[in-house]
């Protein structure tokens, strides 16, 4: 039962590179997520997804782009990452919305 | 906007002593809440939900939570806490599309 898998696990980039995080879930949710966590706020949400070919603005989406042209993959990218960008991203998935989220294992992101 | 306040950040208890953890929330219509649990370096693993009917919910590792409407709260609570209990503990609150988390309750456990 893989869930919600997150590739990769750490990444450390320089400012300015790009770089795609990839979210893949086999639970065929509809809906899909990306937070970042940081020490003291909490999970925010970046951007999130309603379905295949849908994506939406979450809290703090400057600076990230989406796509999810599969059902079961959601893709964050980075086009120009820079220091504040530094995080740890988790991405979630779910049926509907009277449902919990299942959430994977995180990417620690560092930007230097 | 719906928000969701966890007032404590940091909680101390002793091991088998009780165990409260608060959430105050906000939100118009009738929310649908949740408690997830951090294991440090893991991902958040669901204790338990509430959507509607009994206001008081079971979840496990002997968690439950109780709803009440009139002060916007769901508050966790635990008889008794084990060691394995310290964790980062997250609120959060399903509003249509979206979910909101609060800021978390970090939990140390001490013997």
């Amino acid at each position: 039962n893989a869930g919600v898998t997150q590739t990769p696990k750490f990444r450390v980039l320089k400012t300015g590179q790009s770089m795609t995080l990839l979210c893949a879930q086999d639970m065929n949710h509809e809906y899909m997520y990306w937070y970042r966590q940081d020490p003291g706020m909490g999970l925010r949400l970046i951007h999130y997804s309603v379905g295949e070919g849908t994506t939406a603005k979450g809290e703090v989406p400057d600076g990230y782009n989406v796509s999810r042209l599969k059902k079961q993959n959601f893709l964050l990218g980075l086009e120009s990452a820079a220091p504040s960008q530094t995080s740890v991203y988790f991405c979630a998935s779910r049926t509907g919305v009277w449902t919990e989220a299942f959430f994977g294992q995180g990417t620690r992101l560092t930007v230097v | 906007a719906q928000s969701v306040t966890q007032p404590d950040i940091h909680i101390t208890v002793s091991e088998g002593a009780s165990l409260e953890l608060r959430c105050n929330y906000s939100y118009g219509a009738t929310p649908y809440l949740f408690w997830y649990v951090q294991s440090p370096g893991q991902g958040l693993q669901l204790l338990l939900k509430y959507f509607s009917g009994d206001t008081l919910v079971q979840g496990i590792k002997g968690f439950e939570a109780e709803f009440k409407r009139s002060q916007s709260s769901f508050n966790l609570r635990k008889p008794s806490v084990h060691w394995s209990d310290a964790a980062e503990y997250f609120c959060a609150v399903g509003d249509g599309n979206q979910f909101y988390f609060g800021t978390g309750t970090s939990l140390t456990v001490i013997p």
